[in-house]
């Protein structure tokens, strides 16, 4: 099983609504990254936990809470949102060995939000 | 981090080798340089990766230069399906974090 699973595949939400996003993978990976992406532009890093643990936040806004609730789980708390949040928002995993540049990384089909 | 640049875009025909080149010039001796690619409305795609010594696989091979400043990836017989775009990262092969950092890519179209 080498699968993220990502879902809702499309979410539509108003600017005061709370959603979660959420992803699932089963391969034993403890590496877990959520990026967001924009229409014609590269993914961006968002945030990284290693070992169920927040190791990386690049600079993003409060309004987005990342949670790892255990080693297979992955979720991203959205609240408050703007129309410019609007974007493909990616899960992705890989194995956290020491040789970590070595190893693959393996990513969900997206979830589509929507923020109106 | 060290720092990738590719072509914005390059076309192909059908059936036919594609090279994609990527440059990473201030790569470190300990760097993976590593291939994804993206076909639309989809996520990213591993496709190959490579340290020093070039590299075959069912998708693609990968060729890294002997000063590791650069390297292309070779997709023998281009098809529909290729058409996407290809992102090359350079990966530390040990870190306390993973930030993995796409650049722009190449978008690739392949013509029928």
């Amino acid at each position: 099983d080498t699968e993220v699973t990502q879902t809702p595949k499309h979410l539509v939400m108003g600017m005061t609504n709370k959603k979660s996003l959420k992803c699932e993978q089963h391969m034993g990976h403890r590496a877990m990254y959520w990026y967001k992406q924009k229409a014609k532009k590269p993914p961006e890093l968002m945030f990284v936990y290693s070992y169920e643990k927040l190791s990386i936040n690049e600079s993003v806004p409060s309004r987005f809470s990342p949670e790892c609730p255990n080693s297979s789980l992955l979720n991203l708390h959205l609240h408050a949102l703007q129309p410019e949040d609007s974007a493909l928002y990616l899960c992705a995993s890989s194995q956290q060995t020491g040789r970590r540049g070595g190893n693959t990384i393996y990513f969900g089909e997206g979830s589509w939000l929507t923020v109106v | 981090d060290a720092k990738t640049t590719q072509p914005n875009s390059m076309e192909s025909n059908e059936e036919e080798p594609v090279h994609l080149p990527c440059n990473h010039s201030t790569i470190s001796g300990t760097d993976y340089i590593h291939w994804y690619r993206q076909l639309p409305s989809q996520g990213p795609e591993y496709v190959i990766h490579g340290l020093t010594s070039n590299v075959n696989n069912r998708m693609a091979s990968l060729a890294i230069a002997e000063d590791r400043k650069s390297s292309t990836l070779i997709l023998h017989r281009a098809t529909l399906r290729d058409a996407a775009v290809y992102y090359c990262i350079l990966r530390e092969l040990k870190t306390s974090y993973d930030k993995v950092i796409f650049g722009p890519g190449t978008s690739l179209s392949v013509i029928p």
